[in-house]
């Protein structure tokens, strides 16, 4: 069974404040780590895909590291605003097979007020 | 780019009756299909992943003669879930990719079917 854990489930936070949240994986048969950003009646959009230990990718105030060791990464707000208010879900890539399938978390649903 | 489409959005049909689900790739072709359902609270289930013109691969303990898909062209997946019963009723979500492990998956928008 593989397990990939998000926290915290849920998080509220104000206008401006900076957040982060982590995704906890098997840190065996590793490929790659994905973030996904899902705003409610929408369709879940990529991030990030992180392949090396180490790696760090940004995309505007977000940001994420991935630490493939010890199995987790860390997902970065800065400065969050109302619009980042969304679902955010990680997906461990396993090498196990040819098929391209990943292992969601149950994602971190962060709420923004103003 | 990588927009995916699915169809219908929201589902309510009665006990014992097929249900049949689209996810279409607009402006890619999909090599690889995925087919996630979600409970309440819980994870993305993958259910089975499907390559066009090849049967599909189902995880373990979904029952492929209850949710028949079908992956006909490089755009186009079909779930059907046959028979549905109450215990049906959940999220489902495809997604499509191009080739190779790794790929990243571009989602539909999911439908929610509610099996009365």
């Amino acid at each position: 069974i593989l397990n990939v854990e998000q926290s915290p489930q849920s998080l509220h936070v104000q206008e401006g404040d900076s957040t982060n949240f982590t995704c906890s994986f098997p840190s065996s048969n590793f490929y790659a780590l994905h973030w996904y950003r899902w705003e409610t009646a929408k369709s879940p959009e990529a991030l990030f895909v992180m392949t090396l230990n180490g790696d760090e990718k940004k995309k505007g105030r977000i940001s994420a590291t991935l630490n493939t060791k010890e199995g987790y990464s860390y997902l970065y707000i800065k400065g969050s605003q109302p619009e980042d208010s969304a679902t955010y879900l990680c997906a461990f890539h396993l090498r196990a097979n040819n098929n391209n399938d990943m292992r969601f978390g149950a994602g971190t649903r962060l709420t923004v007020k103003p | 780019g990588a927009v995916v489409s699915q169809h219908p959005s929201r589902v309510i049909c009665k006990s014992g009756t097929s249900v049949k689900i689209e996810c279409r790739s607009l402006d890619f072709q999909a090599t690889t299909m995925f087919w996630y359902r979600q409970f309440p609270k819980q994870s993305l289930m993958l259910m089975a992943t499907s390559n066009e013109g090849s049967k599909a691969t189902y995880e373990q303990g979904v029952e492929k003669d209850k949710f028949l898909i079908n992956h006909a062209s490089l755009t186009l997946s079909t779930l059907t879930v046959t028979s549905a019963h109450p215990e049906d009723s959940s999220f489902y979500i495809c997604s499509a990719s191009t080739t190779g492990p790794g790929e990243t998956q571009y989602f539909g928008p999911g439908t929610r079917l509610l099996v009365l």
